[in-house]
């Protein structure tokens, strides 16, 4: 299995709280994204990163921003959760995106409440 | 606009084959992928084909392809218990960074 790892594996949280989740890979691969998980809608991108300080916009990145300072660590945060963020989150790695596999986490289960 | 689409469900007895379908309306995607996941678990990565073949097995798997309309289907021989989950089509344009874009799911029910 790819080296990642995300924290919080389960958070519950309030309406209008910040939350931030973290993914952590080992494999030293460029590529890195954030997809959520909801039922009749499969898996959505949020946001990717294609290097260190490089991130651009997925289908649904509103109330969503992200950073990655180093090439292992890429963090999402929502500045202030909403009910609809409820979610599992998914972040996965690649290579060299593109032509390239992209290897999943094990996701986090958030409820906004 | 890229959409994926596959039926939410498929019921198949032990010991039959599965046939999951998926279509897609991007031509130019390069590469598309079959997902597995089982319950609270994250995706795995079953089996991919690229878009200039037609076909491609992987001892159970058989992964087959038409673009001249649009069709993707992931066969699985011999199908067990441990083959019940959640399998997810995905497309990737390929030559960017830009994600992949996935289909619902499919729930593959296994019948003893």
């Amino acid at each position: 299995d790819a080296g990642i790892t995300q924290s919080p594996r389960h958070k519950v949280t309030e309406t209008g709280t910040p939350v931030t989740l973290r993914c952590h890979q080992t494999e030293n691969h460029r590529y890195m994204y954030w997809y959520r998980q909801d039922p009749g809608h499969g898996l959505r991108l949020i946001h990717y990163s294609y290097g260190v300080k490089d991130t651009d916009k997925g289908e649904v990145s509103d109330g969503y921003s992200v950073s990655r300072s180093k090439t292992e660590d890429f963090l999402l945060t929502l500045e202030s959760a909403t009910s609809s963020q409820t979610s599992v989150y998914f972040c996965a790695i690649s290579e060299s995106g593109g032509y390239e596999t992209q290897y999943f986490g094990p996701g986090t289960r958030l409820l906004v409440l | 606009g890229e959409d994926v689409e596959q039926s939410l469900f498929l019921s198949v007895r032990e010991g039959d084959s599965s046939v999951i379908n998926c279509t897609y309306t991007d031509s130019s995607s390069t590469y598309l992928y079959w997902y597995k996941q089982e319950p609270g678990a994250g995706l795995q990565l079953l089996t991919y084909i690229f878009s200039n073949m037609d076909m491609k097995q992987d001892q159970r798997l058989t992964v087959l392809l038409n673009k001249k309309d649009k069709h993707l289907s992931l066969r699985i021989a011999d199908t067990q218990t441990g083959d019940s989950a959640i399998y997810f089509c995905a497309e990737s344009l390929g030559g960017g960074a830009d994600g992949l874009t996935f289909g619902k799911g499919t729930h593959l029910i296994i019948q003893p």
